[in-house]
């Protein structure tokens, strides 16, 4: 079974400042997908970025990108110049690639972000 | 085009009574999926569906039934509710094609 650790429950950042949220995972698979999704208080969750483990490229979406260490199983997502609008429950989640079928995601349990003003 | 609905947003129940949460979705999406999220815990799987008249059990599915009657819609039910049950529940699909999944804006039970 497949595992998925969020170190830090909670974190805070200033308007405009950089942060990165940390992810490590357990699995003997060798091809899998590592998303991000964020639940803001509004509650629904909203895919932020996504990767692909065969993938040696680091994925980027605009100000949100990752640091994908394979050998290391970690899988970190960094915000650049942080927005009120980022604060929210951050979770890092894992896909195993099955057989041609993707489906069923093991979540971490969350790391809480709030940007300051 | 309205993504993932689900019925109905809040929802409380006495321990025992039983009731079904309704999850539509209007992508033609083939998989869906139940999710229980309790504080501290993430989103876990109880239940999904690889296609119509197909289910299977995720990681916490005792306590619930599901059942996939129609391509669109996943329905989830407790026989009878005891207060573990008490979470936010969320539903999702996705395609084939893809393996982002797309979720509802969940259902918050409380079961005294």
């Amino acid at each position: 079974a497949q595992t998925v650790t969020q170190s830090q429950p909670e974190m805070s950042v200033q308007e405009a400042e950089t942060v990165t949220l940390s992810c490590t995972y357990d699995t003997s698979e060798n091809n899998y997908y590592l998303f991000w999704y964020k639940q803001p208080p509004s509650r629904q969750m909203i895919l932020v970025i996504r990767q692909e483990a065969y993938k040696q490229q680091n994925a980027t979406e605009n100000r949100f990108s990752v640091n994908f260490q394979k050998a290391a199983k970690s899988f970190s997502l960094k915000i650049s110049d942080s927005q009120l609008g980022d604060t929210a429950m951050y979770f890092c989640a894992f896909m195993k690639q099955s057989g041609g079928s993707n489906y069923k995601l093991t979540f971490g349990k969350g790391t809480l972000l709030t940007v300051n003003p | 085009n309205a993504g993932v609905t689900q019925t109905p947003k809040f929802r409380v129940l006495k321990t025992g009574q039983s009731m079904t949460l309704l999850c539509a979705q209007d992508m033609n999406h083939e998989y869906m999926y139940w999710y229980r999220q309790d504080p501290g815990m993430g989103l876990r799987l109880i239940h999904y569906s690889v296609g119509e008249g197909t289910t299977a059990k995720g990681e916490v599915p005792d306590g619930y039934n599901v059942s996939r009657l129609k391509k669109q819609n996943f329905l989830l039910g407790l026989e009878s509710a005891a207060p573990s049950q008490t979470s936010v529940y969320f539903c999702a699909s996705s395609s084939l094609a893809s393996n982002e999944q797309f979720f509802g804006p969940g259902t918050r039970l409380t079961v005294l």
